[in-house]
């Protein structure tokens, strides 16, 4: 079982709503990768950050989407209003460093169904 | 930038035969290949890793060797189960520079029958 602990598992949410998910990375692992898996199944990464600090983020997140991974909580993304091609789940990942070598261990995903 | 290509999306097979899964890549740096298998509703886990050029690497009855002259890690298995039936991704990060995503393939969707 995955040791990254993303919630909640399902949501579902109306155009123009915010969506708000929720990840726990590993204990130890302090670099956090967001993911979206479409319905293809096409990965698009999002954004990361080691500890606190964004490192680097798409241009799609910088407008609507927000993260943030404060000490001592869930790691979080949210969408400030979703939209229909919004619907797909997001992968939350975890590692132990920055370098290549290092695996990134994933969650189960949130999926976001947009109506 | 980085790419990796994953030519079938779904192979079908009879439990018992062999199964190739290709994986090719194009990156200006030196590479580090990965296999990410994802069952029905889990999160995608780790299968197989590798940086180092011409040497097999092994785990759960499968295997990939890094070709570096040819860019390729394919994903192999001697003889598949019902369990195997799962989506594959290869996976692709940079051993350099400052943008160390994870930059993955359309994956494989792998079917096995009974």
């Amino acid at each position: 079982n995955s040791k990254v602990i993303q919630t909640p598992r399902y949501l579902v949410k109306g155009q123009g709503q915010k969506a708000k998910m929720r990840c726990i990375p590993e204990k130890g692992h302090p670099v956090v990768f967001w993911y979206q898996q479409n319905k293809n199944n096409e990965f698009k990464f999002l954004i990361n950050f080691q500890n606190q600090e964004v490192l680097q983020q798409i241009d799609m997140t910088e407008k609507r989407f927000s993260a943030e991974c404060p000490s001592n909580s869930p790691c979080s993304l949210e969408i400030q209003s979703s939209e229909a091609g919004d619907s797909a789940l997001y992968l939350c990942a975890s590692s132990r460093d920055w370098g290549s070598q290092n695996t990134l261990y994933f969650g189960a995903g949130t999926r976001l169904s947009v109506l | 930038g980085d790419s990796v290509t994953q030519t079938e999306g779904l192979v079908t097979l009879t439990k018992g035969l062999p199964v190739m899964l290709n994986c090719t890549y194009q990156t200006t740096y030196s590479p580090f290949l990965f296999w990410y298998v994802q069952h029905l509703n889990e999160a995608p886990k780790l299968l197989l890793k590798s940086s180092t050029d011409n040497k097999r690497t092994e785990h759960q009855g499968f295997y990939a060797t890094l070709h570096k002259s040819s860019s390729s890690f394919h994903l192999q298995k001697s003889s598949v189960q019902l369990s195997d039936s799962a989506l594959y991704f290869c996976a692709l990060r940079e051993l350099s520079g400052s943008f160390n995503k994870l930059t993955f393939g359309a994956g494989t969707r792998l079917a096995v029958c009974p």
